[in-house]
């Protein structure tokens, strides 16, 4: 079946370091999805990508989707504190289904 | 507007023993899921449903039913707890059928532990 991959699975950063998280699919994809999961919270929709070579920012943060519609990437610009949680990416195909990567949990030093 | 919400907030189980997960959402939206979250295997999709009497299963199904008779409510229902089954659950809705170009809307989850 699909499969989603992340990495990495942890990331430590001093505040002010860049912070990139990277999604690869076995399968072509029809969109990606970005989430946010704050400690001990849930997740929490931050964007949707749906067109070959697509980019996004908001704020500090800026996301990708490749030009084979196969892999995705998030980029935050001088972390802050507030940034720390779990950063997802979702999958979806046509046939309807999301698929989450495992995730990244970022944790940034003061 | 609430969104989604969950119940029990937690739950303590012995194996063997069923229960079911609560969820409901008030935002009208067709699709709804469960997904289990366990540590470095992200977010798994259990059951889903496009619509109110229709389910479907998703990636990790056994051991879990669902129903879903209207459109607010699509509980989940663990049938003989297992301690495999210790797990974070979340219930997520959103507002198309495919629930593909839709944001999902996420519980606050359940956290289950059985022993």
């Amino acid at each position: 079946g699909q499969q989603v991959m992340q990495i990495p699975q942890y990331q430590h950063v001093q505040e002010g370091e860049d912070f990139t998280t990277y999604c690869n699919s076995s399968t072509t994809l029809s969109n990606i999805q970005w989430y946010k999961q704050r400690p001990g919270g849930h997740p929490v929709f931050l964007i949707q990508l749906v067109k070959s070579g697509e980019v996004k920012k908001q704020k500090r943060l800026t996301f990708q989707f490749g030009e084979a519609k196969k892999n995705s990437s998030l980029h935050i610009t001088a972390t802050q504190t507030t940034d720390v949680g779990t950063y997802f990416c979702a999958g979806g195909t046509s046939y309807g289904k999301l698929t989450f990567g495992q995730g990244t949990i970022l944790t940034v030093h003061p | 507007n609430a969104g989604v919400t969950q119940t029990p907030k937690f739950q303590v189980l012995k194996t063997g023993q069923s229960m079911t997960l609560q969820c409901a959402q008030d935002m009208n939206h067709e699709y709804m899921s469960w997904y289990r979250q366990d540590p470095g295997m992200g977010l798994r999709l259990i059951h889903y449903s496009v619509g109110a009497g229709i389910t479907d299963q998703g990636e990790v199904p056994n051991g879990y039913n669902v129903s879903r008779s209207t459109t607010e409510d699509f509980p989940l229902r663990l049938l003989s707890a297992a301690p495999s089954q210790t797990s974070v659950y979340f219930c997520a809705s959103s507002y198309s059928r495919q629930g593909l170009n839709s944001p999902l809307h996420f519980g606050n989850g359940t956290r289950l532990t059985v022993t």
